[in-house]
């Protein structure tokens, strides 16, 4: 089955610096690649993703950008503030069948 | 839209007891909806995959006599924890996916589940 690996697990950036997290993923007929931000005590909240036919997304602040040969796909949040702060979680799956999430970056945005 | 409803958001219940938890899809039909569970700083583990009008899919290593899923029509799942003990603590999250399989899912905001 696949596995989903996430780094870091923590992040602390000064407001205004990008923010860089990156994944792996072991199934190569995964092709859909969502970021889910939580913030404490809510569901997973989805902010950007990626199907495999495209190599990178960008919406606004936040861009995406995914390597099908070396399986990896990373968020990228520009000029963090700190309503950025939460856990990122990245996922991987085929379409239709359940995510398999890696295990979470938390990320701290100081003013 | 694309909004998922989870409830209770939370539920303080004692050992020995069932409880349930409703999830729906508020303005969109949902064919297939997914059932996870998150302990406090951990990532989403799949519990159970659940499809209208069919039996649920669970994980191994997750028992469906305990843990039992109903999913009666296109807007509406159970999870129903039956015998609960203290180690069923947890934050458990349902999502659902729009009818077409090619949608991004949509998660509810978890119900936080306390067994004393």
């Amino acid at each position: 089955g696949e596995n989903v690996e996430q780094h870091p697990s923590t992040l602390s950036v000064q407001e205004g610096d990008s923010a860089v997290i990156k994944c792996t993923y072991s199934d190569s007929a995964s092709n859909y690649f969502p970021w889910y931000k939580q913030e404490l005590g809510k569901g997973p909240q989805l902010i950007i993703d990626i199907r495999s036919n495209v190599g990178e997304k960008k919406d606004q602040r936040i861009a995406v950008t995914l390597n099908k040969t070396a399986k990896h796909f990373s968020l990228h949040i520009t000029e963090t503030q700190p309503e950025d702060s939460a856990v990122y979680f990245c996922a991987a799956s085929q379409a239709g069948t359940a995510l398999i999430f890696g295990k979470g970056t938390t990320l701290s945005v100081s003013s | 839209g694309a909004v998922v409803s989870q409830h209770p958001s939370w539920v303080i219940c004692k050992s020995g007891t069932s409880v349930k938890i409703e999830c729906r899809s508020l303005d969109f039909q949902a064919t297939t909806m997914f059932w996870y569970r998150q302990f406090p700083k951990q990532s989403l583990m799949l519990m159970a995959t659940s499809n209208e009008g069919s039996k649920a899919t669970y994980e191994q290593g997750v028992e469906k006599d305990k843990f039992l899923i109903n999913h009666a029509s296109l807007t509406l799942s159970t999870l129903t924890v039956t015998s609960a003990h203290p180690e069923d603590s947890s934050f458990y999250i349902c999502s659902a996916q729009r009818a077409g399989g090619n949608s991004p899912l949509h998660f509810g905001n978890g119900t936080r589940l306390t067994v004393t």
